[in-house]
């Protein structure tokens, strides 16, 4: 089944201790992305890729870090988490084949709160 | 700086018709998606449009005026499981891919 994964699915942390939410998609899709989604704010991108090795800030970089280095997984890092990306991250990836006109799958998201 | 608006709420009645507008003020344009998203799931795509017109596509419908900086999606005979939210969202990368979403409009469908 084609699909987009994350996990953990679900997580409660503590302000500094590192985290990493992972991401992969089995659709050999060249284009992957991460999203927070907060009430009243919508979803914003935090950082999107291209392709292996290709990544670029989106709108809400701050304090999280990603890496592409195999074409399926695309993990979202935070170093030093903050009450303030207590959220839900949503994983996505898309054909860029079509350049830039394919939909967009989604993971099923990944309710984050930090203490 | 990117600027997409949409209502908050919208309700409507099943079997109705009902049009969810959405306007954008992009850096950039290179096409408009609608995303369904019911509460506590993934987004799910319902449409894209790059050329001003209207794609249509069953129940669903969506239209792009890009000169006013406009689209709508256009849902007819709405059904209950029609209630969730829905996300205009704005590709304003040039030679990336750069979504911009808006707040998304809250569709209840009230028998």
């Amino acid at each position: 089944e084609a699909q987009v994964t994350q996990n953990p699915r679900y997580l409660i942390t503590v302000t500094g201790k590192k985290l990493t939410v992972t991401c992969s998609q089995n659709m050999n899709h060249e284009y992957m992305s991460w999203y927070r989604q907060d009430p009243g704010l919508g979803l914003r991108q935090i950082y999107y890729s291209m392709n292996v090795e290709v990544t670029d800030k989106g709108d809400v970089p701050e304090g999280y870090k990603v890496s592409r280095k195999e074409k399926r997984n695309f993990p979202l890092i935070l170093e030093s988490p903050s009450p303030n990306q207590t959220s839900l991250y949503f994983c996505a990836s898309s054909l860029w084949a079509s350049g830039g006109a394919g939909e967009q799958f989604f993971g099923p998201g990944t309710r984050l709160t930090v203490l | 700086g990117q600027n997409i608006d949409q209502p908050t709420e919208m309700t409507a009645t099943e079997g109705a018709i009902v049009q969810i507008n959405c306007t954008y003020q992009t850096s950039g344009f290179n096409g408009l998606f609608w995303y369904q998203q019911h509460a506590g799931e993934a987004p799910t795509f319902l449409s894209y449009n790059v050329l001003d017109g209207l794609e249509e596509k069953g129940r669903f419908s969506s239209f792009l005026s890009r000169s006013k900086g406009y689209s709508y999606l256009l849902l007819k005979e709405l059904q209950m499981k029609d209630s969730a939210s829905y996300l205009c969202a704005v590709n304003s990368g040039a030679g990336s891919y750069q979504l911009t979403f808006g707040k998304g409009t809250k569709l209840s469908v009230i028998p």
